[in-house]
């Protein structure tokens, strides 16, 4: 079956210090990879994705993510937290199965907690 | 910039009674979801619809159905509410064929 972990409820990091979230996937084929944030009290932001080409993605806010198949992982960086980074994020990968649907499946969420 | 609305950003109701939550897009988008949002399960996809008058089940339709009468918007509706609905109840929308979900702000069902 088709899955997306994102083994951390919770990341606790200090301003200024990077940051990592992770995320690992199971899907049959080349995978199409999603990063999205959650602010309170808002709706999913889109963050970057993967589709095909560079390993190391670029998005939104100087996030990057680094797509790494023999790892099956897609893990989320940024080189310096901000407090106002805190948030809730989420992994998403395309449902290979859903054809012309591209429906996504998400993680169960990681909430990061910058301190200052 | 797309722009997803939802009616409500909270809401109360009752057990039993008939809940409609409504979603409208401003970019013609041919697509449109409806998801739960719960704590430790992330997002499940409810339903979705790939047109006007179509509509297909997502991973847990069950309680719930839906209605997509024009392009813009996309329904949802509780026939009878249960305390197991109470949740956050997010839309989105996107392009037929493209990968990126656009969402709206959610709507914070109680039902008591």
């Amino acid at each position: 079956a088709q899955s997306v972990a994102q083994p951390e409820d919770q990341v606790n990091v200090a301003e200024g210090n990077p940051l990592t979230v992770k995320c690992t996937y199971s899907v049959s084929g080349n995978p199409y990879l999603f990063w999205y944030v959650q602010y309170p009290n808002r709706g999913l932001q889109f963050l970057l994705k993967y589709i095909t080409g560079d390993n190391l993605v670029k998005g939104s806010y100087g996030f990057e993510a680094e797509f790494n198949k023999s790892q099956t992982s897609f893990h989320l960086k940024k080189p310096s937290a901000l407090v106002s980074d805190s948030a809730l994020y989420f992994c998403a990968v395309r449902d290979m199965f859903s054809g012309g649907y591209n429906k996504l499946i998400f993680g169960a969420g990681t909430r990061l907690a910058v301190h200052p | 910039d797309v722009k997803v609305t939802q009616s409500s950003r909270y809401l109360v109701k009752r057990t039993g009674e008939k809940v409609f939550l409504e979603c409208v897009q401003d970019m013609d988008h041919e697509n449109m979801f409806w998801y739960r949002q719960d704590p430790g399960l992330g997002l499940r996809l409810i339903y979705f619809s790939y047109d006007v008058k179509m509509k297909e089940k997502g991973d847990i339709p069950e309680g719930y159905s839906v209605s997509r009468e024009k392009k813009e918007r996309f329904s949802l509706i509780l026939e009878s509410a249960s305390t197991n609905q109470t949740s956050m109840y997010l839309c989105a929308s996107r392009l037929a064929g493209d990968n990126e979900q656009f969402f709206g702000p959610g709507t914070r069902l109680t039902v008591l």
